[in-house]
């Protein structure tokens, strides 16, 4: 199993839309997690961590869940500006290494 | 702010050829990273260090070597560069305390392309 397995999409989404979408670690160790996001060609910044409770930041929600081992990402009102591959991102290894997925790729359509 | 550059945005190279990609950050950081990404296999760990003349083997470090003789700068070498190590190379950085506790930065990438 892979340490850190998303959906690539690519994930269409109308404009004002919303989307949500998943990715799922291997380590129950896990203790630290995060979004990135990643625009065509750039490298990937930080979108958001990923608390235990749940976290929001504008129109983006973030949830953990580690009785099944996932993440999620939940975009509300989607602008066009969104637009990007969002990738999950998980520290899983100690020794500083960090896991990445994959990348869920959105794209918005007017 | 925190800024890690990059040497070059954009290198073609010949097969054989040795390789030096460099990496600077300016926020006195501890940890740094060499990553390459390719479509569909997302972003794999090649080398990090966590402190000068520190480094550490990530997940595929066959044909790359690294060195890191200040604090501030992470160069990665390709010995003898081959047509499947072209590829988008990505450098980053976090303070001590590791993943774990702070999110990495990353420079603007080098896409290197091996003929």
């Amino acid at each position: 199993r892979k340490e850190v397995e998303q959906d690539p999409g690519p994930f269409n989404v109308p404009e004002g839309a919303t989307v949500a979408f998943n990715c799922t670690y291997s380590n129950s160790a896990s203790q630290s997690f995060f979004w990135y996001r990643q625009d065509c060609r750039k490298e990937p910044k930080l979108l958001m961590s990923v608390y235990s409770s749940g976290n929001e930041d504008g129109r983006f929600t973030a949830q953990l869940n580690r009785a099944s081992q996932y993440i999620s990402l939940l975009i509300r009102d989607s602008k066009l500006s969104d637009s990007a591959t969002y990738l999950c991102v998980v520290n899983g290894r100690g020794n500083n290494r960090l896991a990445f997925g994959k990348g869920n790729q959105v794209v918005v359509i007017p | 702010d925190v800024k890690v550059t990059q040497s070059s945005r954009y290198l073609v190279k010949r097969t054989g050829e040795k390789v030096f990609l460099e990496c600077v950050q300016d926020m006195d950081h501890e940890n740094m990273f060499w990553y390459r990404q390719d479509p569909g296999l997302g972003l794999r760990l090649i080398y990090f260090s966590y402190d000068v003349k520190m480094k550490e083997k990530g997940d595929i470090p066959e044909g790359y070597s690294v060195s890191r003789e200040k604090k501030e700068r992470f160069s990665l070498i390709l010995e003898s560069a081959s047509t499947n190590q072209t590829s988008m190379y990505l450098c980053a950085s976090n303070p001590e305390g590791g993943a774990g506790t702070d999110t990495q930065y990353f420079g603007p990438g080098t896409r290197l392309t091996v003929l």
